[in-house]
């Protein structure tokens, strides 16, 4: 079925990284993705990962995969204040998204 | 590039009416749109897939009488809530693709309130 699954909140210090997980179910997926929501707001596509990649690095961002384990992670590094939102993975099923449930992340000083 | 473009941002409006959201891809044209709904502190579910011509797809458990989609143009879509009830108060989002694309552009979302 149609399933992925994503820790509900996440707390980090301002300057550490963050490490948000995500499991995902069809291994037939193309493209996993990442999308940032802030209060209020639309979706803001953040990075995608093609399926036979098993890493992407964009500036602070980091995705790893692991396609055997259908694990996907985003790794945030020096943490921001700014970056307090709501993070979705997302897995493409043909072409429809399928989203967790987001994983709130709060920045503290 | 690739903006999405809702109105109104936020309605409210009385149980029994129907309120009309607009979705706009405003630089490209999208062969599909999507609709999508969220709940507070939940996922985005999606509603419905419609494609520029021809009647949308709506997923399980989503009442097309109820949930009217139009997608008139490549660059249009509208969510028509007919009757609507307190309990279709949301957030709903629409996405648009590009021809020849997989990548959705999200809309901001138009939050509606039904008293």
């Amino acid at each position: 079925g149609e399933d992925v699954e994503q820790s509900l909140f996440l707390s980090v210090r301002e300057g550490d990284s963050s490490v948000i997980n995500c499991t995902y179910t069809d291994s037939s997926s193309t493209y996993l993705y990442w999308y940032k929501q802030e209060p209020g707001a639309g979706l803001q596509l953040l990075t995608y990962i093609f399926s036979n990649m098993d890493m992407k690095q964009d500036q602070r961002l980091t995705v790893l995969l692991n396609k055997k384990d259908k694990h996907l992670s985003l790794r945030i590094a020096d943490t921001q204040t700014g970056d307090s939102a709501i993070y979705f993975c997302a897995e493409t099923v043909g072409n429809k998204l399928i989203f967790g449930a987001g994983t709130r992340l709060a920045v503290h000083p | 590039g690739a903006v999405v473009s809702q109105h109104p941002s936020r309605v409210i409006c009385k149980s029994g009416t129907s309120v009309k959201i607009e979705c706009r891809s405003l630089d490209f044209q999208a062969t599909t749109m999507f609709w999508y709904r969220q709940f507070p502190k939940k996922s985005l579910m999606l509603m419905a897939t419609s494609n520029e011509g021809s009647k949308a797809t709506y997923e399980q458990g989503v009442e097309k009488d109820k949930f009217l989609i139009n997608h008139a143009s490549l660059t249009l879509s509208t969510l028509t809530v007919t009757s609507a009830h307190p309990e279709d108060s949301s957030f709903y989002i629409c996405s648009a693709t590009a021809v020849s694309s997989y990548e959705q552009y999200f809309g901001p979302g138009t939050r509606l309130t039904v008293t």
